[in-house]
């Protein structure tokens, strides 16, 4: 199984800052790497597909970029209902796996 | 634009099995894939598994052997079925439409608690 991992696990941050999110695949996934946000009580949302593609309806200031095993996650100007949790995931291949989530709090 | 909703039983007894349905409206079952995923209390997401419209499945190997899903493209549903469960079955269950560019459309989850 292709294992995910995401640094930080959390981080604190304020209105207006530019913040980015880390995730390292175990072996090469080329591109097939998505990000999710989740708010309390709510089901995860696509933000970005094929590492650095927007999904529609999604604000610009969320980018995404890398390939191989190391990919980021961007958001150049936080806002209020940006403080969620974010999870990357991988769909390389047959199975899928998560990214342990990162928790972005005031 | 595809809606999801799960529907079953919210409790289950330890050692039974729980059945979830996915009902999908706004768009076909086909030929899309559909997927589960699960997220205990307070923890990160966990790959279930997903269906392809035409029957073929790809469950989470952690999973496999306890492990069932469905599609009925007559009533334009999916299922789970997970045998012999435990308290760490114990999460909120979501179904959601997948592809290699991720899980675009979610149900909105429903809690499953294992109890006695």
């Amino acid at each position: 199984d292709i294992q995910m991992t995401q640094s930080p696990s959390s981080l604190s941050a304020s209105v207006g800052d530019r913040v980015t999110i880390t995730c390292r695949a175990s072996r090469s996934i080329s591109n097939y790497l998505n990000w999710y946000l989740q708010r309390p009580g709510e089901a995860p949302k696509l933000l970005i597909f094929a590492a650095s593609a927007l999904q529609s309806g999604v604000p610009s200031r969320f980018s995404g970029s890398g390939s191989g095993t190391e990919f980021s996650l961007t958001i150049s100007s936080l806002q209020p209902e940006d403080f969620a949790t974010y999870y990357c995931q991988q769909s390389y291949g047959t199975t899928v796996t998560f990214g342990q989530g990162t928790k972005v709090e005031v | 634009q595809v809606q999801l909703q799960e529907s079953g039983p919210r409790l289950v007894k330890p050692s039974e099995t729980l059945s979830l349905t996915c009902a999908i409206s706004g768009g076909s079952i086909s030929p899309f894939y559909w997927s589960w995923v699960r997220q205990p209390p307070g923890k990160g997401l966990e790959w279930i598994g997903y269906i392809r419209y035409s029957g073929t499945t790809t469950y989470n190997p952690s999973l496999e052997s306890r492990l069932t899903i469905s599609v009925d493209t007559s009533k334009n549903h999916f299922s789970l079925r997970l045998s012999s469960v435990t308290a760490a079955d114990t999460a909120v269950y979501y179904c959601a439409k997948y592809s290699n560019s991720g899980f675009d459309n979610w149900g909105q989850g429903t809690l499953v608690t294992v109890s006695s």
